[in-house]
């Protein structure tokens, strides 16, 4: 399974509303995960389960979609926010691939 | 909490071996999925090697089959990552990541990461 984001690079502003898709080649079920990525950072998990909001996540975050697209929203962008963004399909059947990503940058 | 820390990393010729390890702690080790993904300089995420809490299941993306070998130790809380015969695409850094529970699941802590450089 092979997964594409769009845009590869989105130009925001603080306290915009934004929108990153990702879509799948194959059936992925619900078995999705988006990841945040500061520069010289580890991966940070943000949503499991396409819509799941990890533990201590802001609620600014949300999730959807039950493939093969799914959609991460930012509904009020914040400084801290800008970052690169990652989609993760886990499904048994097709082991562990990524998006390749989407950059938040500062409009 | 959780902590991994990689280590291992280095600058090593084309056709070389490096193996890095990964020390985990403030979690029962051996009852969790461990991987490794890699990160091309300036480029996306990568997944390598996966392997089961209790080491029987394995699996490798395939431009990592018959070079690497994923294995852990769980009397020490350490995950190893053999990589044999590398080439220059091999570059990156390599994170290790736990999984929430099961093998097939997505990654919920992560290390800082290793830089692997393959250069003559």
């Amino acid at each position: 399974i092979q997964l594409t984001q769009s845009p590869s690079t989105l130009s925001a502003s603080v306290g915009d509303r934004v929108t990153i898709t990702c879509r799948a080649t194959g059936s992925t079920g619900p078995w999705l995960a988006w990841y945040q990525q500061k520069p010289g950072k580890a991966p940070k998990l943000l949503i499991y389960t396409a819509s799941t909001l990890e533990s201590g996540v802001p609620p600014r975050f949300s999730g959807s979609g039950s493939g093969p697209e799914f959609t991460l929203t930012i509904s009020s962008l914040q400084p801290d926010d800008f970052a690169t963004y990652y989609c993760q399909q886990y499904n048994s059947f097709s082991p562990w691939t990524f998006g390749q990503g989407t950059k938040v940058e500062i409009k | 909490e959780v902590q991994l820390l990689e280590s291992g990393g280095g600058l090593v010729q084309p056709g070389g071996s490096l193996r890095l390890s990964c020390a985990v702690s403030g979690v029962t080790f051996s009852r969790f999925a461990m991987n490794w993904v890699r990160q091309a300089p300036g480029k996306g995420l990568e997944w390598v090697s996966a392997i089961s809490g209790k080491g029987d299941d394995i699996h490798y993306v395939d431009s990592a089959k018959g070079r690497f070998i994923i294995s852990r130790d769980n009397s020490k809380n350490t995950l190893f990552l053999q990589m044999n015969n590398l080439r220059v695409e091999d570059t990156a850094i390599y994170f290790c990541a736990k999984a929430r529970a099961v093998l097939f699941d997505y990654f919920d802590s992560w290390g800082q990461g290793t830089l692997v450089t393959v250069s003559s």
